[in-house]
């Protein structure tokens, strides 16, 4: 089943501007992850935010994560072009000890305008 | 970086025929891999979590003698859609975590393939 909700389902928005992306989930969770996905491609990791830390910063992205309110968000800063995918957030869940089962939300479309 | 790879890419077939799709780890060992499917616009659905030298783990609701998975080396699973109906036309992505890794550590992603029954 998903957990994860995301908001807004689809974003667009001009070059160069900031892309804001909202993740809520249900349960408990070791990890909350953040992937993209070209059109009818696979997906491509983008930042792991772990549950005992509430910001993360890689290059243009930035990732808050909230276990209180078991929200995340991802901020894309200075947007391209090449931004334009639909964007995943994934929480792990243990179902079989030492193995990682991923729920995924149900994704942002990220269309970005040159 | 550790690289997943998908075959085929793309599939289009008869209704009744059996497709196999591969997962390759290329640069590392997985014993466990996951089984994905995505319909347009949508979400990705974990269908099983595949774990080499045992058998598939189902989730609810996935008929696993619909989609027999094997996995018979730490390098490679795959996946048979079996006798395929029009409405198995999907994306199948499949993903595999390094073993030499922590397993908190992020899946590696294949490319997906697309499989039409017509």
């Amino acid at each position: 089943s998903q957990q994860g909700e995301e908001d807004p389902q689809a974003l667009s928005i001009q070059e160069g501007e900031n892309a804001t992306m909202n993740c809520s989930y249900k349960t408990s969770i070791n990890n909350l992850q953040w992937y993209r996905q070209n059109s009818g491609r696979g997906l491509v990791h983008l930042i792991l935010i772990r549950s005992n830390e509430r910001e993360k910063h890689s290059g243009r992205l930035r990732v808050t994560l909230d276990t209180s309110k078991k929200s995340s968000s991802l901020l894309i800063t200075a947007s391209r072009a090449a931004d334009t995918a639909s964007y995943f957030c994934a929480t792990d869940s243990w179902e079989i000890q030492g193995a990682q089962k991923l729920v995924f939300g149900q994704g942002t479309r990220l269309t970005i305008n040159p | 970086g550790a690289v997943v790879s998908q075959h085929p890419s793309r599939v289009i077939c008869k209704s009744g025929t059996s497709v196999k799709i591969e997962c390759r780890s290329l640069d590392f060992q997985a014993t466990t891999m996951f089984w994905y499917r995505q319909f347009p616009k949508q979400s990705l659905m974990l269908m099983a979590t595949s774990n080499e030298g045992s058998k598939a783990t189902y989730e609810q609701g996935v008929e696993k003698d619909k989609f027999l998975i094997n996995h018979a080396s730490l390098t490679l699973s795959t996946l048979t859609v079996t006798s395929a109906h029009p409405e198995d036309s999907s994306f199948y992505i499949c993903s595999a975590r390094d073993a030499a890794l922590p397993s908190n550590q992020p899946q590696h992603f294949g490319d997906g393939t697309r499989l039409s029954i017509l």
